[in-house]
């Protein structure tokens, strides 16, 4: 258990709607990752936050928006879905300082489908 | 921005020795993460690397070269639960400790 909490674990919708998806990260991790990862292939980053601010952006598609709350919870939106955004969606959470091995810590994912 | 390479598969027999390979392109390199992830599952931290050299977890070491922008994994005395996919990771500066993680390598174990 890496202790970081993604829910929903599956999500099945239609095109054309709006998803949230929400990760609570690791007690202290300050920083929160959002990744993508399509069937067989490699993690895409989407977007990055830390202590509430957002600090760094990936190939995110502007019918996609994240935000990290004062608790440091943070919630993925997805809208307007389309076929091709059916993937399992990764948060991950590091205490984000310089220090150390950087090591991200990985929630158990949200597998979305769009049919 | 960065970019990461990565064999996509690689075929090893249980007990034998695998490298995988990594080779990255970045700016504000920070070092070298490496990860595993079997099937449905969460990737989990492996190793890091930030200087040049060896490091040495068990029966997986890491390996870099900054100056090549190069890195590996290898791993020993395979496994069959060893049968994953293998991702490389670049620590960077950019966006505060932003990670770029490579295409991956799914690592097949046979008897």
């Amino acid at each position: 258990d890496s202790g970081v909490t993604q829910t929903p674990k599956h999500l099945i919708t239609a095109t054309g709607q709006r998803v949230t998806l929400r990760c609570s990260p690791r007690s202290g991790d300050l920083s929160v990752y959002w990744y993508q990862q399509s069937l067989d292939q490699g993690l895409q980053f989407l977007i990055q936050y830390y202590n509430g601010e957002e600090r760094a952006k990936g190939n995110i598609l502007e019918r996609f928006s994240a935000q990290q709350f004062p608790d440091l919870h943070s919630e993925l939106n997805l809208s307007s879905l389309e076929l091709g955004d059916s993937a399992l969606y990764f948060c991950a959470s590091s205490p984000g300082r310089a220090s150390g091995t950087g090591e991200l810590f990985f929630g158990e994912g949200s597998r979305l489908t769009v049919l | 921005g960065q970019s990461l390479e990565q064999p996509s598969e690689v075929t090893a027999v249980e007990g034998a020795i695998v490298q995988i390979n990594c080779t990255y392109q970045t700016s504000g390199f920070y070092g070298l993460s490496w990860y595993q992830q079997h099937d449905g599952g969460a990737p989990t931290f492996l190793s890091y690397n930030a200087l040049d050299g060896l490091e040495e977890t068990g029966r997986f070491s890491s390996f870099l070269s900054r100056s090549d922008s190069y890195g590996y994994l290898l791993l020993q005395e395979l496994q069959m639960k060893d049968s994953a996919s293998y991702f490389c990771a670049v620590r960077s500066s950019g966006g505060y400790q932003k990670v770029t993680f490579g295409t991956g390598t799914k690592l097949q174990v046979i008897p």
